[in-house]
């Protein structure tokens, strides 16, 4: 158990659907990462939180936000899902930006 | 940007015996650090061992060592006495040092093994 906890662990919805993901750090951990990883792009960057602000930007879609909140947890907001936005979403955490990242079990979202 | 390679697809080893798993990157930058991550069936990602590129040095963590060559830019990962449970899909990862805070990483593609009873 890395101390990293996503919420939900699956997720089933519909095409042109929105939905929320949750990220809860290691306690006293500041940065947030998330990532995907799909079949046919693998594992990929989408986006950096530190303290609350945004720190890098990766593959991230328009239909996709994200942000952190005071209390550090993040969510990861994705609308008018696509077939191919399913995917495995990954949420990791570290103290700072130079330390290590630790991952959280991940959320499996399938769309239909 | 950096890429990271891995150009085994799948490797195969008998249980006890020793396997090599091959990565090569692409950066122009002179300080950076370099991860194998195991992803088990579970879908857990399970940092194995990490590497700073201004250590000459290899790391190692118990039967994971790690064959870093930072003129070739090349980074394999070698498990002595392989067991059932190491059977997993194993990434490379590349990061840049952070000085700006920006420190995603970017993953190779993958390997998956096999442990073979």
């Amino acid at each position: 158990d890395s101390g990293v906890t996503q919420t939900p662990k699956h997720l089933i919805t519909a095409t042109g659907q929105r939905v929320t993901l949750r990220c809860s750090p290691r306690s006293g951990d500041l940065s947030v990462y998330w990532y995907q990883q799909s079949l046919d792009q693998g594992l990929q960057f989408l986006i950096q939180y530190y303290n609350g602000e945004e720190r890098a930007k990766g593959n991230i879609l328009e239909r996709f936000s994200a942000q952190q909140f005071p209390d550090l947890h993040s969510e990861l907001n994705l609308s008018s899902l696509e077939l191919g936005d399913s995917a495995l979403y990954f949420c990791a955490s570290s103290v700072s930006p130079g330390n290590e990242q630790y991952f959280g079990p991940g959320t499996r979202l399938t769309v239909t | 940007a950096q890429t990271v390679t891995q150009s085994q697809p799948e490797m195969s080893v008998q249980e006890a015996e020793t396997v090599t798993l091959s990565c090569t990157y692409d950066t122009s930058e002179s300080d950076y650090y370099l991860f194998w991550y195991k992803q088990p069936p579970s879908r857990q990602m399970i940092l194995v061992i990490r590497q700073e590129a201004y250590k000459q040095q290899n790391a190692t963590e118990n039967r994971f060592s790690v064959n870093f060559q930072k003129a070739a830019k090349s980074f394999s990962l070698k498990i002595s006495d392989s067991q059932l449970g190491d059977a997993a899909m194993y990434f490379c990862a590349y990061r840049s040092w952070g000085n700006s805070g920006n420190t995603p990483l970017v993953f190779g593609k993958g390997t998956r093994l096999s442990v073979i009873a």
